[in-house]
Parts: structure tokens; sequence; C-alpha cells
């Protein structure tokens, strides 16, 4: 089945610093989307990409969609406390109707004041 | 913006019983839901996915018999664990879709069974 490598599996960092992450697949997706989730939560979308090459920026997030569709990677700039959490990756290949999202493993951050 | 909600959000239940948890969208109506599994520090894992009025899909490696999931509304799907085990403790969540859009996930509900 698909997978998503996703890396580094956790970072510490320490306040301002700024955060690269990234995803890979051996499959081609057709939409990349961020996320972040807090302990006991569900996760919540910071940024979704549709074209390949597309970068998008939402505050001090900013994630790119790779040209050959494979890959993503999301930076975080000035990081601050409040960044601290899991960070998901998740493609998702429309086939049939189905709208399935295929999850990496997840990046775990913690930002020291 | 659209909102998705769980309950319960925690719940205990003995080795044997049933637990039903219910994935609603407040404020929209869902055309598509899913439901994932998440073991702690692993990722999401999607189980099934299901559309109002149709017996839902689930994936492989996943008991339907032993994860019922009931979609009767545009606004509401459950998921009923059957029989539960201890090994079927871990965090479920939903997530609801419209026509054309995106996913909106759920808080997700924290099984545990004794």
């Amino acid at each position: 089945g698909q997978q998503l490598n996703q890396s580094p599996q956790s970072m510490f960092i320490q306040e301002g610093e700024d955060v690269s992450m990234n995803c890979t697949s051996s499959s081609i997706f057709n939409t990349w989307l961020w996320y972040k989730q807090d302990p006991g939560e569900g996760p919540v979308l910071l940024i979704a990409l549709y074209k390949a090459g597309e970068l998008t920026s939402n505050g001090r997030l900013t994630a790119q969609f790779g040209i050959t569709r494979k890959d993503s990677f999301l930076n975080i700039s000035a990081s601050i406390p409040s960044d601290v959490g899991i960070y998901f990756c998740a493609g998702q290949l429309s086939q049939g109707g189905s709208e399935k999202l295929v999850f990496g493993k997840g990046t775990k951050l913690t930002v020291n004041p | 913006g659209a909102v998705v909600s769980q309950h319960p959000s925690r719940v205990i239940c003995k080795s044997g019983t049933s637990v039903k948890i219910e994935c609603r969208s407040l404020d929209f109506q869902a055309t598509t839901m899913f439901w994932y599994r998440q073991f702690p520090k692993k990722s999401l894992m999607l189980m099934a996915t299901s559309n109002e009025g149709s017996k839902a899909t689930y994936e492989q490696g996943v008991e339907k018999d032993k994860f019922l999931i009931n979609h009767a509304s545009l606004t509401l799907s459950t998921l009923t664990v059957t029989s539960a085990h201890p090994e079927d403790s871990s965090f479920y969540i939903c997530s609801a879709r419209r026509a054309e859009t995106r996913q909106y996930f759920g808080p997700g509900t924290r099984l545990t069974v004794t």
C-alpha cells in the first residue's frame, strides 16, 4: 500500500529558530496536506497544496508541493512555544470518488523557551 | 468554519461489552465520513469510509463485524466497537467531508477497555 516517509521523527529547538520537515512518497498524490495535532485532540489543517510546484504560506508556515508530486516540505519560521505538537503530512489521491488520506508518521516538535 | 464533534470524548468499558462512538457534523451536511484509529505515538490509520445511506467501505485488515459503522443521516455517523477487548483500546478519530471539499476532523474519542 501507499506509504509516506516523514522526517525527522522529532525535533528539539530553541524558541526563535526555524524548523523544516518533509515527506516523501513512492506514489504520486493529487493533494498534499499538513496537519498539527495537540495531545488528546484531532488533527488541525495547517496548509493544503493542490498543484505540483505550489508554494503556499500561512503566517509563519510555508509549505511546498514537490514537482514530482511525490514529496512536500513544511517550514516554520521564528518558532514559538505554542508551536509544540506533532505535525503530520498527508497525501490525498482521488480515485473513483474516494478521497482517502494517507498520513505520514509525524514529526514531534519541542520548542524550548 | 466547519465543525465536527465526537461523543464521548473518553470512554472506559469492560472487556466483552460494546461501545458506540458518535461523530456529528454540526454546521454542514457530510456526504462522506471517515473513521481513523491512532495508537500512542503513531500515525492515523484509516479504518473505513462511509457514505450516507450506504454500507461502509472498510480498509484491508479491519474487521467489519467488530467495528460496525452506521451513517444514517448527513450529519451523523456512529462507530460501534463490539465485544471490545483491551487491544481495542485506542484513540478513534472521525472526519467529515461535504462534496468536493476537504475533510474536517473531530476531536477524537479515547477508548479504554479494561
